[in-house]
Order: structure tokens, then C-alpha cells, then sequence
């Protein structure tokens, strides 16, 4: 089936400091869509992203919808305690409309 | 506003026997999403509906797993003769229709021992 590489899988990072994460597919995808989430829940929207190219930014959070479609990225500046989680990518292909595809996350850690 | 919830939060149940998990959308939104995720992985689709049907099942692993709207609104994923392997957390999503923001509810811990 379908595949989104994410990396890294992991991150030990300095308070303060900015953190990247990206997604790639060997497929096209017309929606990609980040999520964070912390241990016992389920995951929670963070950016949507729908045309190639489309820089979208939620506060400390900004996300790329790559010109290929084929990837995204998520970079998180001046990182906090409470940015501790698991983020995941998620892409929908366009001829599968509602099912979206993970990544296998990026566990973020940062020291206070 | 109310977010996705699910019930129960917890299952812990015994190899071969049946499980209902019920989800219970954000109103208003018409299409629902069942995902299962392992420890340590991303979300895995199987099923999402449409007002009442079921516009892609494509995921359900086996006839084992069936689910059910029967109003457009609360779901029923129902799993039969449960397997060891079937423990996972499930995860239900809703949306609007026409948007691909899907919102998550907390999850279901299935245990089947």
C-alpha cells in the first residue's frame, strides 16, 4: 500500500531551539495535513496544507506543501516544554477522497 | 463545542470474543473515519462513511470487522471473534463534507488477551 516516509523518528532538543521534521511519498498528494499527539490521546490538527507550494504558518509552527507533491515539511521555532509529542504527516490522494495516509511520527523531546 | 468522543475509552476482552466501539462525531459533520493505530505507528485507515454508507472500507483487515451509521451520526465498529492481534488503540475522526480537515476523538484501548 501506500507509504510516507517521515524523519526523523526522532528529536532531543534544547529548549529554544528549532526543530524540522518532513514527509516524503513515492506518490502525488493533494492534501497534506500535520498532527500532534500526546500519549493516551488522539491526535490533534495542527496545519492543513492544499496546493503545491503553500506556506501556512500557526503561530510558532509553519508547514510547506512541497512543488512535487510528493513531500511537507514541519518546522517548529523557538520550541517549549509543552511541544513534547509525537507528530505525524498525512497526506490524501486525490483519486481516494477521505482516507488519509500516516507517517510513522517524529517523537519530539526538548530539554527545559 | 463538543469534540469527537468515544466510548468506551478502555476494552479488555478475551481471544474470540465479540467488541463493539461506539464513536460519536462532532455535529454537524457529515463524514466519519474509523482508523487503528499500533504502538509506535501512525494511524491506519479502514473505513470511513458518507451520511450512512460506507463510501470507502477499503481498510477493514478482514470480515471479521464490520462497521455501522445506521443515522449519519453515531458510528458502531464491531469486531467479531477477536484476535491477540486486534489490540490496538482505534481511533475515530469526523469532518465536514467536502473538507479533508479530519478531527480526532480520544481513542479506544482494545486489549484482547
Amino acid at each position: 500500500g501506500q507509504q510516507l516516509n517521515q524523519s526523523p523518528q526522532s528529536m532531543f532538543i534544547q529548549e529554544g531551539e528549532d526543530v524540522s521534521m518532513n514527509c516524503t511519498s513515492s506518490s502525488i498528494f493533494n492534501t497534506w495535513l500535520w498532527y500532534k499527539q500526546d500519549p493516551g490521546e488522539g491526535p490533534v490538527l495542527l496545519i492543513a496544507l492544499y496546493k503545491a507550494g503553500e506556506l501556512t504558518s500557526n503561530g510558532r509552527l509553519t508547514a510547506q506543501f512541497g512543488i512535487t507533491r510528493k513531500d511537507s515539511f514541519l518546522n517548529i521555532s523557538a520550541s517549549i516544554p509543552s511541544d513534547v509529542g509525537i507528530y505525524f504527516c498525512a497526506g490524501q490522494l486525490s483519486n481516494q477522497g477521505g482516507k488519509l495516509i500516516f507517517g510513522q511520527g517524529t517523537e519530539l523531546s526538548v530539554k527545559p | 463545542g463538543a469534540g469527537v468522543s468515544q466510548t468506551p475509552s478502555n476494552k479488555v476482552t478475551e481471544k474470540g470474543k465479540y467488541v463493539e466501539l461506539r464513536c460519536d462525531p462532532i455535529s454537524g459533520h457529515t463524514a466519519l473515519y474509523w482508523y487503528r493505530q499500533s504502538l509506535g505507528q501512525g494511524p491506519e485507515f479502514l473505513i470511513y462513511f458518507q451520511g450512512t454508507g460506507a463510501a470507502d472500507d477499503s481498510g477493514l483487515p478482514n470480515d471479521r470487522f464490520f462497521a455501522v451509521r445506521p443515522e449519519g451520526s453515531v458510528s458502531t465498529l464491531k469486531i467479531q471473534r477477536t484476535e491477540r492481534g486486534d489490540s490496538a488503540v482505534y481511533l475515530c475522526a469526523s469532518s465536514l463534507m467536502g473538507r479533508n480537515e479530519q478531527f480526532f476523538g480520544p481513542g479506544t484501548r482494545l486489549t484482547v488477551l
